[in-house]
């Protein structure tokens, strides 16, 4: 139990672009939902905490414009990079909680290339 | 803020060897700790945590325990198997956050 899915598993796009990636619940009801971004030998940094049929909340330092979280299902998260440049390039990490417990579930990442 | 410190990797290590990989953290308040481990191509899965001073956590041969005084939780495990090769993260929790040290990479060789 408890799977968390990510989809695309890697995105090559163009600079300039928009990327979409998705993060579901499989088998549990998420009510909140966490985005991290990892750089290569580095630790996952956390971007947004969002709370279904919330906005999301930003980390300081996270461009909210650039970066675009929908949580409109309880088993669904989106994170939108619009407007992708190469610095954007890097793995893209979400993870779920759900009701009564303070686990999160993590999904096995995204990895984004932008050219 | 809030930080933790693991030790770098690489790690590598013969089957059945001892294994410690450090990890240190500075907070304000009195967090819970947690090791999570990534499988190849995997997400994290959360590999065994503590809530309060002198917890042992365990979980399939793990142990760490949440030593206060040196502000530690290293990992240790008595005899380590191929299949442990993985990415290990060391992580407090404070406020529902999850902050994470860079993660440490074991690999074993048989």
């Amino acid at each position: 139990g408890a799977v968390v899915s990510q989809h695309p598993s890697w995105v090559i796009c163009k600079s300039g672009t928009s990327v979409k990636i998705e993060c579901r619940s499989l088998d549990f009801q998420a009510t909140t939902m966490f985005w991290y971004r990892q750089f290569p030998k580095q630790s996952l940094m956390l971007m947004a905490t969002s709370n279904e049929g919330s906005k999301a909340t930003y980390e300081q330092g996270v461009e909210k414009d650039k970066f675009l979280i929908n949580h409109a299902s309880l088993t669904l998260s989106t994170l939108t990079v619009t407007s992708a440049h190469p610095e954007d390039s890097s793995f893209y990490i979400c993870s779920a909680k759900g009701t009564g417990t303070n686990e999160q579930f993590f999904g096995p990442g995204t990895r984004l290339t932008v050219l | 803020g809030d930080s933790v410190t693991q030790m770098e990797g690489p790690v590598t290590l013969s089957e059945e060897a001892f294994l410690t990989i450090n990890c240190t953290y500075t907070a304000t308040g009195y967090p819970s700790l947690f090791w999570y481990v990534q499988y190849p191509g995997e997400g994290l899965q959360l590999l065994l945590k503590a809530t309060k001073a002198d917890d042992k956590g365990s979980n399939k041969g793990f142990e760490a325990t949440y030593r206060k005084e040196t502000t530690s939780f290293h990992l240790e495990k008595g005899s380590v198997q191929v299949s442990d090769s993985a990415v290990y993260f060391c992580a407090l929790t404070e406020g529902g956050k999850l902050i994470f040290g860079q993660g440490t990479e074991l690999s074993v060789k048989p």
